[in-house]
């Protein structure tokens, strides 16, 4: 089945800092992919939308500055916490979509941000 | 985007068959029911969508109303990695296309 995968796993960063997230698709081109966050106990919630090649789509509410999204090939999508609080500690997961498919969706493991 | 509406939570015995009730009143025509179930701190992970007749696949079965205002997501001998949170989401193929997770349902599985 088709692979999404994240890096790092975890992360603890001090405030203040800018902290990295991959997120690749390992066996197919994903034209669309996605990020959410998911705070404790809570439901996940879809930040923005990115398109290969083409600037990422937020959700209202989620400030574009503060989390920087670059989809810059098929298969590869980052997410950069900018200058990050600890309010912004959650789980963040990625998400892609195959080319060409409407319904297909498929998530990565998750990235937990610990920010001190 | 159409809601959805599922139990906070539901309990299972183990090997016992499994019915997850969803509700979805205001579906549109160009919506599919798509059902994902998420394991503790892991990623969210496909189960089975359809659109309006009834579908199986190897992990479950969905059974969609005729007048499509509610589903049934069936896990047919429930096993302990089972326990879960499972979404039922509306996904508009005419329009965004995203999937927005609700509080999906918590199931417990006993042993």
């Amino acid at each position: 089945g088709a692979v999404v995968s994240q890096h790092p796993s975890w992360v603890i960063c001090k405030s203040g800092t800018s902290v990295k997230i991959e997120c690749r698709s390992l066996d197919f081109q994903a034209t669309t992919m996605f990020w959410y966050r998911q705070f404790p106990k809570q439901s996940l919630m879809l930040m923005a939308t990115s398109n290969e090649g083409s600037k990422a789509t937020y959700e209202q509410g989620v400030e574009k500055d503060k989390f920087l999204i670059n989809h810059a090939s098929l298969t590869l999508s980052t997410l950069t916490v900018t200058s990050a609080h600890p309010e912004d500690s959650s789980f963040y997961i990625c998400s892609a979509r195959p080319g060409g498919s409407y319904n297909e969706q498929f998530f990565g493991p998750g990235t937990r941000l610990t920010v001190l | 985007d159409a809601k959805t509406t599922q139990p906070n939570s539901m309990e299972s015995n183990e090997e016992e068959p499994v019915h997850l009730p969803c509700n979805h009143s205001t579906i549109s025509g160009t919506d599919y029911i798509h059902w994902y179930r998420q394991l503790p701190s892991q990623g969210p992970e496909y189960v089975i969508h359809g659109l309006t007749s009834n579908v199986n696949n190897r992990m479950a079965s969905l059974a969609i109303a005729e007048d499509r205002k509610s589903s049934t997501l069936i896990l047919h001998r429930a096993t302990l990695r089972d326990a879960a949170v499972y979404y039922c989401i509306l996904r508009d193929v005419g329009g965004a296309n995203n999937l927005f997770f609700g509080t999906g349902t918590r199931l417990t599985v006993i042993p």
